[in-house]
């Protein structure tokens, strides 16, 4: 079936760095993707939708600055947190949307990637 | 407006009994519907999916869902729990109508535990 690879599955920096997380498509072509951040014990939040070749289009209340999104494959997204702070901490998921099916069919998601800011 | 109410935040029961994981929707349009399983520090694994079909559903590892139009619910059933079942647990119901981006929306989550 298809695959989301998500990596780094775990990342530990210090303050002010930036961390760039990837998301893979491994075996089909994903025009659309989407970025969720999960705080402990909550659900999955929307932060961002990747359209390759385009903008990113951001939810309310996300920073666009703050959280880069590039999507300049059909197979590949990636997220860049600047400047991470300790509130910037958390679990980031991605996911990809098959094209091959019907527009309501589900999004495949990557493993997540745990982010630890010091 | 869609949304998706997932009315207990946490279940616990005993191997071997069945599991009940209760959801209500809301939307305009006949929707589509899904519940997730994610465990530990994972993503996410789709258990079921109801698409206007059959309104029983049938998924993976035993676990089955009925639409109840009449009742806006789309509970989440299994006959006997195992060990492996408790994670966290999401009904999702997915974008509608004409502008149709492909979002998903999330219930708030329910924990199963599942004691030997």
């Amino acid at each position: 079936g298809a695959v989301v690879s998500q990596h780094p599955s775990w990342v530990i920096c210090k303050s002010g760095t930036s961390v760039k997380i990837e998301c893979r498509s491994l075996d089909f072509q994903a025009t659309t993707m989407f970025w969720y951040r999960q705080f402990p014990k909550q659900s999955l939040m929307l932060m961002a939708t990747s359209n390759e070749g385009s903008k990113a289009t951001y939810e309310q209340g996300v920073e666009k600055d703050k959280f880069l999104i590039n999507h300049a494959s059909l197979t590949l997204s990636t997220l860049t947190v600047t400047s991470a702070h300790p509130e910037d901490s958390s679990f980031y998921i991605c996911s990809a949307r098959d094209p091959t099916g019907f527009s309501n069919q589900p999004q495949h998601f990557g493993d997540g990637t745990r982010l630890s800011i010091l | 407006a869609q949304s998706v109410t997932q009315l207990d935040s946490h279940v616990s029961v005993s191997e071997g009994t069945p599991v009940l994981l209760r959801c209500n929707y809301s939307s305009s349009y006949s929707p589509s519907l899904f519940w997730y399983v994610q465990h530990p520090n994972k993503g996410l694994q789709l258990l079921l999916k109801y698409t206007s079909a059959a309104t029983l559903v049938k998924g993976i590892n035993g676990f089955e869902a009925e639409f109840k139009k009449s009742e806006t619910s789309f509970h989440l059933t299994k006959p006997s729990a195992h060990m492996s079942d408790a994670a966290e647990y999401f009904c999702v119901v997915s974008g509608e109508g004409s502008s149709n981006t492909g979002k998903l929306i999330f219930g708030q989550g329910t924990t199963l535990q599942v004691k030997p």
